[in-house]
Order: C-alpha cells, then sequence, then structure tokens
C-alpha cells in the first residue's frame, strides 16, 4: 500500500494563476481531509469529505475549492492564488471520522510570488 | 483564539534520559486526544492516542497522561533515542460526535535528544 499519496512536491505560482493539488489514498477510507501548515504553527483543516460526493469546510476554506468524485481522490482547487496561501499543504484519510487517527500524505509545498 | 496549545517550541533532553512534551486544551468539547511525529519533509504520522474516559495510555516507550479537569496532557517518551528528534503535535478532537471535523493542531513542539 502507498498510502496517501500528494503531487506535486514543490510549485511555485504566480499571483492571481490557479492550480489543483493532487491527493490519493488506497486504504479505501471514506474520510478525507486537507490541512495547511504555515511556518512555526499547527496544521489547520481547510476541508474535508465524508465520502464520495460530499464535502464541507473546514477552518479555513476560503480560496479553495474541492471535489470528490471518487473514494480514492480528494483534489484540493486553488483559483486565484495570493501570497497568503503560500503554506504546506498536507491530505489525510482516516476510515472512521470524529477525530479517529488520520494518515498523512508527504505534503505539498506552495510558494505564491 | 487557540484551542489547543503548545507552549514549550522546543525541548532538548539527554539520550536515555525521560522526554515529557505538554499540552493544554481550552475546549471542554474534546473528548479525543492524539499525538503526531513529524520529520523534516514528511507528513505528520501517527503516535499514540488517549480517550477522556482514560487517564493513561501506553505503548511501549510513549505514554500519554490526561487530566481532564486541568484540561492538560504530557507525553512521555522513555527512554529517548536520537530517532525521537522530530516535531511532536499534539491535537484534539470531538470523537463522541461522530463527525469528521477533523483535528486541531497545536503549534508542536521540536524535541531535540542530545546524545
Amino acid at each position: 500500500n502507498a498510502g496517501v499519496t500528494q503531487t506535486p512536491k514543490f510549485r511555485i505560482l504566480k499571483i492571481g494563476q490557479s492550480m489543483t493539488l493532487q491527493c490519493t489514498q488506497d486504504m479505501n477510507h471514506n474520510y478525507m481531509y486537507w490541512y495547511r501548515q504555515d511556518p512555526g504553527m499547527g496544521l489547520k483543516l481547510i476541508y474535508y469529505s465524508v465520502g464520495a460526493g460530499i464535502t464541507d469546510k473546514g477552518e479555513v476554506p476560503n480560496g479553495y475549492n474541492v471535489s470528490r468524485s471518487t473514494t480514492e481522490d480528494f483534489p484540493l482547487r486553488l483559483e486565484l492564488a495570493a501570497p497568503s496561501q503560500t503554506s504546506v499543504y498536507f491530505c489525510a484519510s482516516s476510515s472512521q471520522g470524529g477525530g479517529n487517527e488520520q494518515f498523512f500524505g508527504p505534503g505539498t509545498r506552495l510558494t505564491v510570488l | 483564539d487557540q484551542q489547543v496549545k503548545q507552549n514549550s517550541p522546543s525541548l532538548s533532553v539527554q539520550e536515555g534520559r525521560i522526554s515529557i512534551l505538554n499540552c493544554d486544551y481550552t475546549n471542554s468539547m474534546f473528548d479525543y486526544f492524539l499525538w503526531y511525529k513529524k520529520y523534516p519533509a514528511e507528513g505528520p504520522t501517527f503516535l499514540i492516542s488517549i480517550s477522556s474516559i482514560k487517564d493513561k495510555n501506553e505503548d511501549g516507550r510513549f505514554t500519554v497522561f490526561l487530566n481532564k479537569s486541568a484540561k492538560h496532557l504530557s507525553l512521555h517518551i522513555v527512554p529517548s533515542q536520537p530517532g525521537d528528534s522530530a516535531v511532536y503535535f499534539c491535537a484534539a478532537s470531538v470523537y463522541s460526535g461522530g463527525g469528521a471535523d477533523g483535528l486541531t493542531f497545536g503549534k508542536g513542539t521540536h524535541l531535540i535528544i542530545q546524545p
């Protein structure tokens, strides 16, 4: 099992550009999450999904969109990149909700200039 | 307003000694707590968890203690080893809600094990 995989590992965007961060898990987990980690800070929840076709906002959803068309994939879309979105993005999945152990991907380091 | 606080940004401990990492929370709805370990350029990995119905959970060298009245938990690592050098995140959730609201994380403590 590869677990949770994320692509790309690194990306530099110009202000106003858009991109999609990819996340795939092969553990057949229903629950998937996107977090961001700013320097010196903890992870903050952007969006989450409890199953295919169902998504909901987390603590910091502004500027992002998600979709969940399959159990395996949970892409995160940035439509108009801003410097405030410079961060490391982590995707995670879990078999149950309620804060059950989450498995994290290696992260995508995004810089917006 | 931070709901999960790790007030020590870093901690240095000698190899073989005990490492104690602390975490405080403010949200009394939290009923499930987890510790994650993170190496540079990697995602966090789960270490140990505790439910609010317990006050202690042990797994090998790692023990987590929960003091609900003080809204405080701590992670003990005994004995500390060089491979334990990493950033440790405390996280909390409302498990009994059954929802998928994700985890609320502290800022992390960078543990450095000195040889």
